[in-house]
């Protein structure tokens, strides 16, 4: 079992769409946690930090749920311009910086 | 703006032929990580260093792969001798060490493919 996986997708959604993704990870011992975007054949960038008491940025929505080892984005009113894939990344404290990454799921959105 | 920077962005290669990736991480920033991102495999991590020591190439295969820093502005990965299956982006991130919740920032990548 991967440390932190993900469903690879692809979310296909309408613009305007609510979707959620969800990223489990094994170790009851990770700390921090986040959530990158990549475009396509670029690099991974930071979309937002996990807080365990959630954290808004707009229309993303991130939630840790360390009793069942997960967290999740949602994005509401999707846009075009978030067609992306979504990758979630895991800190283990001791480990320093660290991040153990999922492989990512992939969001199409679609006029 | 700062940022990290790859050479070279694209490499193709024979197998057998060494392969040399360079990063230049933010400067400033005293943590370097490799990683390698597949189809298959997601991104992996290959090695890590801090203040320029190794802290962790677990994820590096060690008969063929080897990562240095030479200086704080200089971080590199080599491949000898490459092989087909080593065909994948390679990325270099930064980051200021000892802060569990810093961004990574990572570089554009090195696209490299081994025929």
């Amino acid at each position: 079992r991967k440390e932190v996986e993900q469903d690879p997708g692809p979310f296909n959604v309408p613009e305007g769409a609510t979707v959620a993704f969800n990223c489990t990870y094994s170790n009851s011992a990770s700390q921090s946690f986040f959530w990158y975007r990549q475009d396509c054949r670029k690099e991974p960038k930071l979309l937002m930090s996990v807080y365990s008491s959630g954290n808004e940025d707009g229309r993303f929505t991130a939630q840790l749920n360390r009793a069942s080892q997960y967290i999740s984005l949602l994005i509401r009113d999707s846009k075009l311009s978030d067609s992306a894939t979504y990758l979630c990344a895991v800190n283990i404290e001791r480990a320093g910086n660290m991040l153990t990454f999922g492989g990512g799921t992939r969001l199409m959105v679609k006029p | 703006d700062a940022r990290v920077t790859q050479t070279p962005r694209h490499k193709v290669t024979e197998m057998g032929q060494e392969v040399t990736m360079r990063c230049q991480p933010i400067l400033g920033h005293n943590t370097v990580f490799w990683y390698r991102q597949t189809m298959m495999q997601g991104l992996e991590l290959l090695a890590y260093f801090r203040n320029r020591a190794p802290l962790d190439d677990s994820g590096m295969p060690k008969d063929r792969f080897s990562a240095e820093m030479p200086d704080a502005t200089l971080a590199t990965l080599k491949i000898q001798p490459s092989e087909p299956r080593d065909s994948a982006v390679y990325f270099c991130a930064s980051v200021t060490g000892g802060l569990a919740g810093a961004e990574q920032y990572f570089g554009p990548g090195t696209r490299l493919t081994v025929t």
